[in-house]
């Protein structure tokens, strides 16, 4: 079984749209989660980090439940440059960063 | 600091041929991690450091590879005797400890 699971899509949602991810982790004493972004052909690059209590940035709010070890990524107002891989990554107690295979999101005009 | 760098960008090498990369981590991240992506794949892990020493290698990493950080600083991450499967984006990403880590472009090897 994979450390990290995703749906990998592809999502293809309207300008405007409300989207959601989520993800699945297998180890439950893993430490960090966040969410990653990843253009085609491009490096990983930080969204946000994931907390307990839920957290907000802008138009994504990303939340956390221990107890189901799930993890979920909302995009409200979709915006065409939202179009990207998004990646689940969750951190074990040894620092380690696993990453799941990606939700390739698609926002079309 | 620019952040992490990797070079080089591209590589094109003949199978059975040796490869080196480079990986320059942000100056005060003391750990520093190498990770494999192939297409429609995320980030497989394939080792890491905290300063110089190698903490943790994959399974995926095998013998033909191996990975060094001498002086706690840049990484070089060599593959010998390249083969076709060898064919993959390679990323480093550095950070401290507890927190998110910054990948650099990585470095695209393809094995002809």
């Amino acid at each position: 079984r994979k450390e990290v699971e995703q749906d990998p899509g592809p999502f293809n949602v309207p300008e405007g749209a409300t989207v959601a991810f989520n993800c699945t982790y297998s180890n439950s004493a893993s430490q960090s989660f966040f969410w990653y972004r990843q253009d085609c052909r491009k490096e990983p690059k930080l969204l946000m980090s994931v907390y307990s209590s839920g957290n907000e940035d802008g138009r994504f709010t990303a939340q956390l439940n221990r107890a189901s070890q799930y993890i979920s990524l909302l995009i409200r107002d979709s915006k065409l440059s939202d179009s990207a891989t998004y990646l689940c990554v969750v951190n074990d107690d040894f620092n380690k960063f696993y990453f799941g295979s990606g939700t390739k999101l698609n926002v079309k005009p | 600091d620019t952040g992490v760098s990797q070079d080089p960008r591209h590589k094109i090498t003949k199978r059975g041929q040796n490869v080196t990369f480079r990986c320059d981590p942000i100056s005060e991240h003391n750990r520093l991690y190498w990770y494999r992506q192939t297409l429609g794949q995320g980030p497989e892990f394939l080792t890491y450091f905290q300063n110089e020493a190698q903490l943790e290698k994959s399974r995926l990493l095998s013998d033909r590879f191996s990975a060094e950080r001498p002086k706690g600083s840049f990484s070089t991450l060599e593959i010998q005797r390249t083969e076709q499967g060898d064919s993959a984006m390679y990323l480093c990403a550095s950070s401290s400890v507890g927190r998110q880590g910054d990948f650099g472009s990585g470095t695209r090897l393809t094995v002809v």
